[in-house]
């Protein structure tokens, strides 16, 4: 099926343990995100990349890799989980940044005990 | 960077009412600024957007005005329905530099039959 999908839906994790979120699109999109939503904070950009092996930093960046080898895939690595970042994540995508449609994807809840 | 502060945080209506909500950006670069409805369990999806060269568009029961000058933009839902109870968020796309969206922090919309 067309669209963007994360895997997994749901995932329960312990400090410290190296986690990673996965995230694919099918329409090619030149570009990809990832968004953390916390209550009172809305969504908060983590990282972005412009295409395949070009990524930057967004808001909250601290305790988290990002790689696009691919352009249709998009990982988010949490190196060594926190409780901090129990939290809903986003990934997304668009053909063009900032100035049309970003298409999210279902979202990955992600606690850490 | 942008900054984007959105209110209320709840909203609360019986069926049929309008509901209003507003959001403030700083940057007065901005010059894209979409609205997104985020259902339970789901990603948000876009609803409607606006550009700077536009001060108000309309899509059947939703609108959204644009004043510039006051760099505040607001989504205007007319007859509301109990399918509209959801989280909305506003975003603006800080056009400085690359240009990427910035949320606000959502506001939760309860429409009572």
């Amino acid at each position: 099926d067309a669209g963007i999908t994360q895997s997994p839906r749901y995932k329960i994790t312990e400090t410290g343990r190296q986690v990673t979120l996965m995230c694919h699109q099918t329409w090619s999109h030149s570009y990809m995100f990832w968004y953390r939503q916390d209550l009172g904070h809305g969504l908060r950009l983590i990282y972005y990349s412009a295409a395949a092996d070009i990524t930057d930093k967004g808001e909250v960046p601290d305790g988290y890799v990002v790689s696009r080898s691919k352009t249709e895939n998009f990982p988010l690595t949490l190196e060594s989980a926190t409780r901090s970042q129990t939290s809903v994540y986003f990934c997304a995508s668009s053909e063009v940044t900032g100035n049309t449609e970003a298409f999210f994807g279902q979202g990955t809840r992600l606690t850490v005990v | 960077g942008e900054n984007v502060e959105q209110h209320p945080s709840t909203l609360s209506v019986q069926e049929g009412d309008s509901a209003v909500i507003k959001c403030t950006y700083s940057d007065s670069a901005s010059n894209y600024f979409p609205w997104y409805k985020q259902e339970l369990g789901k990603g948000p999806q876009l609803i409607i957007d606006i550009r700077s060269n536009v001060g108000e568009k309309k899509d059947q029961r939703i609108a959204v005005t644009l004043n510039k000058t006051a760099k505040h933009f607001s989504l205007h839902i007319t007859e509301t329905q109990p399918e509209d109870s959801a989280v909305y968020f506003c975003a603006a796309n800080g056009n400085t530099g690359f240009q990427k969206l910035v949320f606000g922090t959502g506001t939760r919309l309860l429409v009572s039959p």
